[in-house]
């Protein structure tokens, strides 16, 4: 079975400062690794993913996370938080099929000028 | 391109009543699949179409949840009778053939389903 833990309901911090939000996976298979946000009154978005290779993957708007196998880990981190940053992430799991994807519970993230 | 489009966003009734949900998938995506979150917690999937065929539904809660896709194109999640544990955010999610090549699940905005 696989679940995934995101420790952190909310996390407030302040506009330029550094976060990372936290996510932990258990899985007796192997798993490939994502990111969504849900951005206020919108759907869900790919934020990032992790598949194959490099264990550091970016996205477009400056958010990074790192696969961490031994600590079956996939932390998101970005080194300077914007407004627009405000949103809900959910770090997610799937197996090699894509047909299902298993979610945290969600991190809020609220940036304050 | 349109997205993943869901109707209604909000949706208030009371216990007993039946409430039906339609998700529209983006054009051509075969895959379609229902997600739901209660009450701030994780989001969980309830089931996954393969055109009109229900290709896993190890998610529904029980028998009171009713999935339909005629025809392979939008589709129905409809509520009889409704439950106040019922209560979440119902979401619509579409891709196409999943794999390697396609690993993204394209989301609508989701139903919220209020049971009084």
């Amino acid at each position: 079975a696989q679940s995934v833990t995101q420790l952190d309901s909310q996390v407030p911090v302040f506009e330029e400062a550094p976060v990372e939000l936290r996510c932990n996976y258990s899985s007796s298979v192997s798993v490939y690794l994502f990111w969504y946000v849900q951005y206020p009154n919108q759907g869900l978005q790919l934020l990032l993913k992790y598949l194959s290779g490099s264990t550091l993957v970016e996205s477009i708007n400056g958010f990074e996370a790192e696969f961490n196998k031994s600590q079956t880990s996939f932390h998101l981190r970005k080194p300077s938080v914007h407004i627009s940053d405000t949103a809900e992430y959910f770090c997610a799991v799937s197996k090699y099929n894509f047909n299902k994807f298993y979610f945290g519970s969600g991190t809020k993230l609220n940036v304050k000028p | 391109e349109a997205g993943v489009t869901q109707f209604p966003s909000h949706s208030v009734i009371e216990k007993g009543q039946t409430v039906t949900l339609r998700c529209d998938p983006i054009s051509g995506h075969d895959n379609l699949y229902w997600y739901r979150r209660v009450m701030g917690k994780e989001i969980k999937f309830l089931l996954h179409f393969v055109k009109e065929s229900k290709q896993d539904e190890s998610g529904m809660p029980n028998n009171r949840f009713l999935a339909e896709r005629t025809g392979g194109t939008y589709s129905t999640l409809k509520v009889q009778p409704a439950e106040l544990e019922d209560s979440g955010v119902y979401f619509c999610a579409s891709s196409q053939a999943p794999g390697l090549l396609n690993t993204e699940a394209f989301f609508g905005q989701g139903t919220r389903l209020t049971v009084v």
